[in-house]
């Protein structure tokens, strides 16, 4: 069981270009969210979705879309990249986020925008 | 507004304890939530509070006064394998977590 796989691991990217960061679970979670992280910050909630077919917008949504067609699949997709947008992304599921579930995250993607 | 306050960075001796601390302010609470993350890895879970009190897991506790807006993660018998970032967060009343930006524990021999 992978439990929740991130591509790619790590990408260097010109500003202005699109990008899609993939995340993928197995546990047949209801939830799933997309983070960022940033040095001396704590994990930034960007987008989040409750089950397949609807999301919602965390902190820091600006610049970010994600859509959830199915139970597995979560991508995030940065339309216009911007240095600003360096960062680390975590992808994470819970069971629910009706309740106190605790959230697995994948590994990460180091994302460089120049 | 919503805050988690916590050191950012914290040293202890090979076989010392160490108690982290983290004070936190959010709209709501469903429960105060430990991760731990390694240096270029994904934060695991640790433990979760959500009533007053010490909840013991092996060699990790963590403690909860909800009055006070408090917690804290006791590390004992501290071995090398330790030494990461500690991160603290709140879940707040839409059941999303709010995340300090963590204590980087570096272990001494």
């Amino acid at each position: 069981i992978a439990g929740i796989t991130q591509a790619p691991t790590s990408q260097i990217l010109a500003a202005g270009r699109r990008m899609t960061l993939r995340c993928t679970q197995d546990m047949r979670h209801n939830a799933m969210y997309w983070y960022r992280q940033d040095l001396g910050l704590g994990l930034r909630l960007i987008h989040y979705s409750n089950t397949a077919g609807t999301t919602g917008k965390g902190e820091v949504p600006d610049g970010y879309s994600v859509s959830r067609a199915n139970t597995d699949d979560f991508p995030l997709t940065l339309a216009s990249a911007v240095p600003s947008q360096t960062s680390v992304y975590f992808c994470a599921s819970s069971d629910s986020v009706t309740s106190a579930d605790t959230q697995y995250f994948g590994p990460g993607t180091r994302l460089t925008v120049l | 507004g919503q805050n988690i306050d916590q050191p950012t960075e914290m040293t202890a001796t090979e076989g010392a304890i160490v108690q982290i601390n983290c004070t936190y302010q959010t709209s709501g609470f469903n429960g105060l939530f430990w991760y731990q993350q390694h240096a270029g890895e994904a934060p695991t879970f640790l433990s979760y509070n959500v009533l007053d009190g010490l909840e013991e897991k092996g060699r990790f506790s963590s403690f909860l006064s909800r009055s006070k807006g408090y917690s804290y993660l006791l590390l004992k018998e501290l071995q090398m394998k330790d030494s990461a970032s500690y991160l603290c967060a709140s879940m707040d009343s839409n059941y999303q977590l709010i995340w300090g930006a963590g204590t980087k524990l570096i272990i001494k021999p």
